[in-house]
């Protein structure tokens, strides 16, 4: 069927990056793009922007630019998304989402699992 | 962007009740809402896109209806299952947006 699993929780100090990865699998990786949405603490859903699974073209929403960088490996069938320069306020959930159809976005399903980033000193 | 209005914010309900969420738009998207479920501590499951079409096995309790700006989720007999919060997406423009989340509780 089809999954995507992504990576686990992370905790990191202020200043310092990390990578998020999601791993598809029971379908083409390279026939829908990839999205990614936030989820801070008891908040509701913020879309980030997505991916281009074919030529690897990022698209971010208001927001995340600069410090938020979509990629991919398509050799193991895998988004990533990485974070630099973390702060307090990037502590959330993040979730990996395939369109439900072959495009950059309409809804979404499924959805990862969610990874959960923490950042505090 | 286009800004959603979500209502109620704060649903309680009974086991078997039929319960109603709303989900209003900033401005005409025809048929382009998606609704979700989420659990706590798990990720959203899409329930309906296409505003009415309701995603593979998903329980028929659950519909969908609306077009242009004004959406409304159905439950039909809640089931203890359905305690959950619940998001609409519009996935007309960029970007696409979700509504604030309605959660429904055990009343």
């Amino acid at each position: 069927q089809v999954q995507l699993v992504q990576s686990g929780s992370e905790l990191k100090k202020p200043g310092a990056s990390v990578k998020v990865s999601c791993k598809a699998s029971g379908y083409t990786f390279t026939s829908y793009a990839m999205n990614w949405v936030r989820q801070a603490p008891g908040q509701g859903l913020e879309w980030m922007g997505w991916i281009n699974t074919n030529t690897g073209n990022p698209t971010y929403a208001q927001g995340f630019t600069g410090r938020f960088v979509f990629s991919l490996d398509t050799s193991v069938s895998t988004a990533y998304l990485q974070i630099s320069s973390l702060k307090a306020e990037d502590t959330a959930v993040y979730y990996c989402a395939r369109p439900g159809y072959s495009s950059s976005w309409n809804w979404f399903d499924p959805w990862g699992q969610g990874t959960l980033v923490t950042v505090s000193s | 962007a286009i800004w959603m209005t979500q209502s109620p914010s704060l649903l309680s309900a009974s086991t078997g009740d039929r319960v109603t969420i709303s989900c209003r738009m900033s401005q005409g998207i025809s048929s382009y809402l998606a609704w979700y479920q989420q659990k706590p501590g798990k990720a959203p499951e899409l329930l309906i896109y296409a505003a009415s079409t309701l995603q593979s096995g998903v329980p028929s309790r659950f519909s969908g209806s609306g077009s242009g700006t004004d959406f409304t989720l159905t439950i039909s007999c809640l089931q203890s299952e359905d305690f959950a919060t619940y998001y609409c997406q519009q996935y007309y423009s960029f970007p696409p947006t979700f509504g604030q989340g309605t959660k429904l509780e055990i009343k």
